[in-house]
């Protein structure tokens, strides 16, 4: 778990405001995966990404929701307008290429007032 | 639809006891099935995995069964300690998937309790 570094770890938004959630995946891990989890309910999955890529993001709702993996630097997963509903631990997992098990972060969770 | 279910009341056993969490799916196809804990606030931790040509695995105090005619995958916890209370995961990757772990879709989890 410690490998995948999540930031900021809470995170309070007012409704209408954006927020971004930063994830660094483990060394030499190459793709990685946002998941979300509501209160009660379970983990869900948004959105895979390798680097430079969205390899599938059919997870991800329609609007205000995007994720990027750059060449260099986190994994961002931008949430803009933000609505209370959006209220939920947003987790990050990476993974090495063609492997099927991930490693996840420690969360993010977003608290929209 | 794709169903994964697992016991969404608490489990209390009784520390020393073998512990068993039980996770159904109906609907799908699975290439393989894994098993994580979750602590409050903290992220899962994965635990096993087992492919849909294996019966069991063992890891330490652990044990899993996959049962695909039955659709079924049993989680053994033997010995139990109240350091294993969690909640357990199991998760389902498809066998689209290609050997990555994209599709992983989870089950809500149970919440384990071992008493003292």
């Amino acid at each position: 778990n410690a490998g995948v570094m999540q930031n900021p770890r809470h995170l309070v938004r007012r409704r209408g405001q954006e927020a971004r959630l930063r994830c660094s995946p483990m060394k030499g891990h190459s793709h990685v995966y946002w998941y979300r989890q509501l209160p009660e309910e379970g983990l869900k999955f948004m959105v895979y990404l390798q680097k430079e890529n969205i390899i599938d993001e059919s997870g991800m709702p329609k609007e205000r929701f995007s994720a990027e993996f750059p060449k260099e630097g986190p994994s961002i997963l931008r949430i803009q307008q933000v609505v209370r509903g959006d209220s939920a631990a947003y987790f990050c997992a990476s993974s090495l290429q063609g492997r099927n098990t991930i490693y996840f972060g420690e969360g993010s969770w977003l608290t929209v007032v | 639809s794709q169903k994964i279910e697992q016991n969404s009341e608490a489990l209390n056993i009784q520390e020393g006891k073998t512990a068993t969490l039980t996770c159904n799916y109906t609907n799908y196809s699975p290439a393989y099935l894994q098993w994580y804990r979750q602590d409050p606030g903290r992220g899962p931790v994965f635990l096993l995995l087992i492919r849909e040509n294996e019966k069991e695995k063992r890891k330490e105090r652990l044990k899993v069964t996959f049962d695909t005619t039955l659709k079924q995958s049993l989680f053994h916890i033997t010995a139990s300690q109240p350091a294993d209370s969690a909640t357990y995961l199991c998760a389902l990757a498809p066998s689209s998937s290609g050997g990555g772990a994209d599709g992983l879709t989870f089950g809500k989890g149970t919440h384990l309790i071992i008493q003292p």
